[in-house]
């Protein structure tokens, strides 16, 4: 089966940086995904790491571990824009992409 | 450029009704998906079409069919309407590194 974990909800204050986990057991792994989702709305892409290492763009940088079947979101300076819904995504195929349950982000003044 | 779209945007049906969600993309993209999300549950695959003509079952297919008209459309049909299929539907077009979303169909079975 494929297991995707994040934690469900991450607190923090304007201007903080948060760091979001996503731990994932999947039958293939060629990438790791990550979109955000602000509520009523529709997922929008952030960022892609196929390799392990830190991607970066902008205020928000990526970081995959293979070998520890493990990822993060990292997102700096803070907005309260930001608040919204976060998930991680495994693409264990070609074709397929398996969404975790998502990390609800809440910035407060 | 629209992106994906999506119709309708709102549905409420009776449990036992059919009814057919649309989708198109312009971005000249080969795959096309149907998700499904519920609260707490993520998005979960449906089904998609790596191709025009090709379709393939995601990880709930069970109650629904897809056909892939050209390329540009993908729709997704409910048979057989169950208050389990309650939920909101995302359509998406992927080029190589992402997928697009359209804004999402709120479906609503009583």
């Amino acid at each position: 089966g494929q297991s995707l974990e994040q934690p469900s909800e991450v607190t923090a204050v304007e201007g903080a940086i948060v760091q979001i986990n996503c731990t994932y057991q999947t039958s293939g792994f060629y990438g790791l995904s990550w979109y955000q989702q602000h509520d009523g709305g529709a997922p929008t892409f952030l960022s892609y790491n196929a390799l392990d290492g830190l991607e970066e763009t902008g205020r928000f940088s990526s970081f995959l571990s293979r070998s520890d079947s493990y990822g993060y979101l990292l997102l700096q300076e803070l907005q309260m824009k930001d608040s919204a819904s976060y998930f991680c995504a495994v693409r264990t195929g070609f074709q397929k992409l398996v969404f975790g349950t998502g990390t609800r982000l809440l910035v407060s003044p | 450029n629209a992106g994906v779209t999506q119709t309708p945007k709102f549905q409420v049906l009776k449990t036992g009704q059919s009814m057919t969600l649309q989708c198109a993309q312009d971005m000249n993209h080969n795959s096309m998906y149907w998700y499904r999300q519920d609260p707490g549950m993520g998005l979960r695959l449906i089904y998609y079409s790596a191709s025009e003509g090709t379709t393939d079952k995601g990880e709930v297919p069970n109650g629904y069919n897809v056909s892939r008209l050209n390329k540009r459309e993908f729709s997704l049909r409910l048979e057989s309407a169950a208050p389990s299929q309650t939920s909101v539907y995302f359509c998406a077009s992927r080029d190589p590194g992402e997928l697009f979303f359209g804004e999402g169909s709120r479906l609503t079975v009583l």
